[in-house]
């Protein structure tokens, strides 16, 4: 069935560094990604998508880009902040379903 | 706009007691998903509903959880008898999938229930 993968978390980094959190996927149809980010006590929120291979979803200075060959969705920023701190989810949706598929989340913590 | 809202935020209870979550979804959003989270599971999905039916119910635990949509703009989850493993965070999200293939979920902030 259809799944996602993403890198284990926590993440540690420093104000300014560069930030990847790796997600790949499995999926019989053509998906659409997604990068959901759960600040502490809150719900999931959407922070980006790509509907199609090639598409690149950008929010907030993270972006990600649907890469079909490698079947990938890696989210990346140039400059992380404190602010960013909270678990970053990769899902998809394969077209013509309801149903999302979630990864496990990656914590990202970003010191000061 | 108001978001999905849900009530309580937060919830004490002893094991064996009877607990009900609410839900009201986003006006106009026609699909409705409860989710519950845990450190050792993650995101799991308990149940859809699809124009106040229930489509889709594989992921409710077992007969002590029920889920029902009266309306399109309330749900509730029920769970009699509550126990200690029933304790998580459960989500509540509505979506409009019919009209936009990308269908956004939008999430509640969630309930968090602790059964002693």
């Amino acid at each position: 069935g259809d799944s996602v993968t993403q890198m284990e978390g926590p993440v540690t980094l420093s104000e300014e560094a560069f930030l990847t959190i790796n997600c790949t996927y499995t999926a019989t149809g053509y998906p659409s990604l997604f990068w959901y980010v759960q600040y502490p006590g809150e719900g999931l929120q959407l922070l980006l998508k790509a509907t199609k291979a090639d598409d690149k979803g950008s929010n907030k200075g993270f972006e990600a880009t649907y890469r079909k060959e490698t079947t990938s969705f890696h989210l990346e920023k140039g400059s992380v902040q404190v602010s960013d701190s909270a678990v970053y989810f990769c899902a998809l949706r394969t077209s013509g379903t309801y149903k999302y598929i979630f990864g496990t989340g990656t914590r990202l913590k970003v010191l000061a | 706009d108001a978001g999905v809202i849900q009530s309580p935020r937060h919830e004490v209870t002893e094991m064996g007691q009877e607990v009900t979550l609410r839900c009201k979804p986003i006006s106009g959003h026609n699909s409705l998903f409860w989710y519950r989270q845990t450190m050792m599971r993650g995101l799991e999905l308990l149940i859809y509903f699809n124009n106040n039916v229930p489509i889709d119910d594989s992921g409710m635990p077992e007969d002590r959880f029920s889920a029902k949509m009266p309306n399109a703009s309330f749900s509730t989850l029920k769970i009699q008898p509550s126990e200690p493993r029933d304790s998580a965070v459960y989500f509540c999200a509505s979506s409009s999938l019919a009209g936009e293939v990308t269908g956004e979920l939008f999430f509640g902030e969630g309930s968090r229930l602790t059964v002693l």
